[in-house]
């Protein structure tokens, strides 16, 4: 089951804040989020696993709930290049041989 | 540290013929997955690789498959192309485990 994330698009202006949310209906490991500007490659952000280990970039705060299946991306004083799409990616097993489930992205534009 | 190389970048096909895309892991990194990328779609998961074998994957038929090298550079190869396999594949590499993917830049399949 994939992942649904909300909301769909949002357009913000440089220096606003932003929360971009992912829910899964099965029991999760870990959540991964990924920016994707159009024609690149994802980039990588964040990994939360359960038990409340994280690691990402400094500037990226995230959060997990292990109970609701959700996480929550934070993105505050926004600045032009944060512009993108974001997916979620879920890992449902805690073997290392699951791929992710991503979900269908979070489509980011921020203006001057 | 180098990226993630996928080649080719674009590749036009017909419906049933068999391609080859390759990719070059980020230097440390011991496996490698595939993901498959429509147009507005987040990334489908198709396989992945561990020590040269396929220890993971998606909902893709046989038709799909791999190879993971010494070096772990890998392999997709697709058989008996379908006009739906157009898409952006996406190879990424990771640490075995807990670690982000970095993605590659992806390569464009059209089939015609």
């Amino acid at each position: 089951q994939q992942p649904v994330q909300s909301p769909q698009a949002v357009i913000l202006r440089e220096g606003e804040d932003a929360v971009i949310n992912c829910s899964s209906s099965k029991a999760l490991y870990s959540v991964h989020w990924y920016r994707q500007k159009h024609g690149e490659a994802p980039v990588f952000l964040m990994i939360l696993l359960k038990g409340g280990e994280q690691k990402g970039h400094e500037k990226i705060s995230a959060s997990f709930n292990e109970k609701k299946q959700q996480s929550s991306l934070y993105l505050t004083a926004s600045q032009l290049s944060y512009s993108g799409t974001y997916f979620c990616g879920a890992r449902g097993g805690g073997g290392g041989a699951d791929g992710l489930t991503f979900g269908k992205g979070t489509h980011l534009i921020i203006q001057p | 540290e180098t990226g993630v190389t996928q080649s080719p970048t674009h590749l036009i096909k017909t419906r049933g013929q068999q391609v080859t895309l390759r990719c070059s892991s980020q230097s440390g990194h011991n496996t490698v997955s595939w993901y498959q990328q429509a147009l507005g779609q987040g990334p489908q998961f198709i396989f992945q690789y561990y020590r040269e074998e396929e220890n993971g994957r998606g909902n893709f038929p046989p038709r799909f498959s791999g190879l993971q090298f010494p070096n772990y550079s890998s392999e997709l190869n697709v058989n008996a192309l379908e006009l739906d396999d157009s898409a952006l594949y996406l190879c990424a590499s990771s640490l075995w485990g807990w670690d982000g993917y970095t993605f590659g830049s992806g390569t464009r399949l059209t089939v015609v």
